[in-house]
């Protein structure tokens, strides 16, 4: 059955301390991962997609990696606008169409 | 409207009503998708539309729950008699298609929807 875990479940930052968010997955057939951002009482908002092993993308102060198990967030000096909880997704499969996968998120609560 | 717009965006109702949840997408987008998420977790897949159609409905739990999308832009998700297991934030996306995948979903606020 296909996977996403996510952890930790919860992580406090102070601002500029750097962390990194883990997504881990079992699925057959990746062909992309998905990473969105959630403020409360929003909709997902898009960041990244990932296609494929060694694959690096950056966002302000955001970069996300992948490997064939996992992926990773990685904040660097976070601020406390970047408190959310942030889903990772995969969508696995020739014949998944435009289902994802998601996570139960990660909720970052960085403080000044 | 530039985005996503879901109405109602809230919804109170009691045990074994009927709910329809109206999504309309961004203007273009041919993808339409219906999530369903329960707080503290992540958003849990019901069924996508390419056009008119359906293309995927596996995510949807039983035979209560029915999604259309007649003229392949607006779509509306119906519940019939509701259960209190039913309340959660509904959400909906529309995306265009890249390199055979959805490219980014563009979600809505979603509709909160609460069984009495």
């Amino acid at each position: 059955e296909d996977q996403v875990t996510q952890s930790p479940e919860a992580l406090r930052l102070q601002e500029g301390e750097s962390s990194s968010l883990n997504c881990s997955y079992t699925v057959s057939g990746l062909r992309g991962l998905f990473w969105y951002r959630q403020d409360p009482g929003k909709g997902p908002e898009f960041l990244f997609t990932l296609y494929s092993a060694g694959e690096e993308k950056e966002k302000e102060r955001l970069k996300a990696t992948l490997t064939k198990k996992e992926s990773f967030l990685h904040i660097t000096a976070p601020k406390p606008e970047d408190s959310a909880t942030y889903l990772c997704a995969v969508q696995a499969g020739a014949g998944s169409g435009g289902k994802l996968i998601f996570g139960q998120g990660t909720e970052l609560s960085v403080k000044p | 409207g530039a985005g996503v717009s879901q109405t109602p965006s809230n919804k109170v109702t009691e045990k074994g009503k009927y709910v329809e949840l109206r999504c309309d997408p961004i203007s273009g987008h041919t993808a339409l998708y219906w999530y369903r998420q329960s707080l503290g977790q992540g958003p849990e897949f019901l069924i996508y539309f390419q056009g008119t159609g359906a293309a995927d409905d596996s995510g949807l739990p039983n035979d209560r729950f029915f999604a259309v999308r007649p003229e392949g832009s607006v779509s509306t998700l119906k519940i019939q008699r509701t259960e209190r297991g039913d309340s959660a934030v509904y959400l909906c996306a529309s995306s265009l298609w890249d390199r055979g995948l959805p490219g980014e979903l563009f979600f809505g606020e979603g509709s909160r929807l609460t069984v009495l």
